[in-house]
């Protein structure tokens, strides 16, 4: 069965930092690109960040950029969020994604399947 | 604001057909393909639709997608209560690199 289980939220002060980890299961996690995607409470969802295999190609969402850092341990099948200067508006539930993929005709079409249930992050004095 | 604009609420009757409007630009849902996710209640989100109309295996088919311009559609016909839920529709975006999602749809049955 493919899985993943995010670990590592908590509460955590403003400017603090903390590190999700994402476990990967029952497929062969080198060979997808992962994210993370983040949901605060009562609102929508919000892609943070994008890692490509072998870590080639890492994006991330500007309202994150140069506070937080995305990678992989393929060894470990595992993914990870670094979270620096943490802001009460960073408060939300990060959930890991797998991305699939598909060539087309022309292009190629991705997409997020599944998904693990979520770490909920707190920043609160 | 949501990058890709949705309606934040629809409902209808069971048995009825309902329609998520999906709108983005020429550099997101113009130029590649666009997903539509289902998030029950208290749960993580569940991919319902890809590649603009396709369904995975255990989606039921009165689920279906489409995409015309720099819009897409998510539309469930038989409405069931158990389709009570928030959708999303998200696509890559080409001058943000990156994802964007839209605002959300609640979705209740009536």
């Amino acid at each position: 069965e493919v899985q993943l289980v995010e670990s590592g939220g908590g509460l955590v002060k403003p400017g603090g930092s903390l590190r999700l980890s994402c476990a990967a299961s029952g497929f062969t996690f080198s060979t997808y690109n992962m994210n993370w995607v983040r949901q605060a409470p009562g609102k929508g969802l919000e892609w943070v960040s994008s890692i490509s295999t072998s870590s080639g190609y890492i994006y991330y969402a500007d309202s994150v950029k140069g506070r937080f850092t995305i990678s992989r341990d393929d060894a470990k099948n595992s993914l990870y969020l670094q979270m620096n200067s943490l802001r009460a508006e960073d408060t939300a539930v990060y959930f890991c994604a797998r991305e699939a993929r598909i060539t087309l005709v022309r292009g190629v079409s991705n997409w997020f399947d599944p998904w693990g249930q979520g770490t909920l992050v707190t920043v609160s004095s | 604001q949501s990058v890709l604009t949705q309606p934040p609420s629809a409902s209808g009757t069971p048995g009825q057909r309902v329609t998520i409007s999906c709108s983005g630009s020429s550099s997101n849902i113009g130029t590649n393909t666009v997903n539509w996710y289902q998030q029950l209640p208290g749960t993580a989100p569940k991919l319902l639709i890809y590649s603009n109309n396709q369904r995975p295996s255990g989606v039921p088919d009165r689920f279906s997608g489409s995409k015309s311009g720099t819009s897409a559609s998510l539309a469930i016909s038989g409405l069931q209560s158990e389709d009570e839920a928030d959708y999303y529709c998200a696509a890559w975006d080409d001058s943000l690199s990156g994802w964007v999602f839209g605002g959300g749809t609640k979705l209740t049955v009536l």
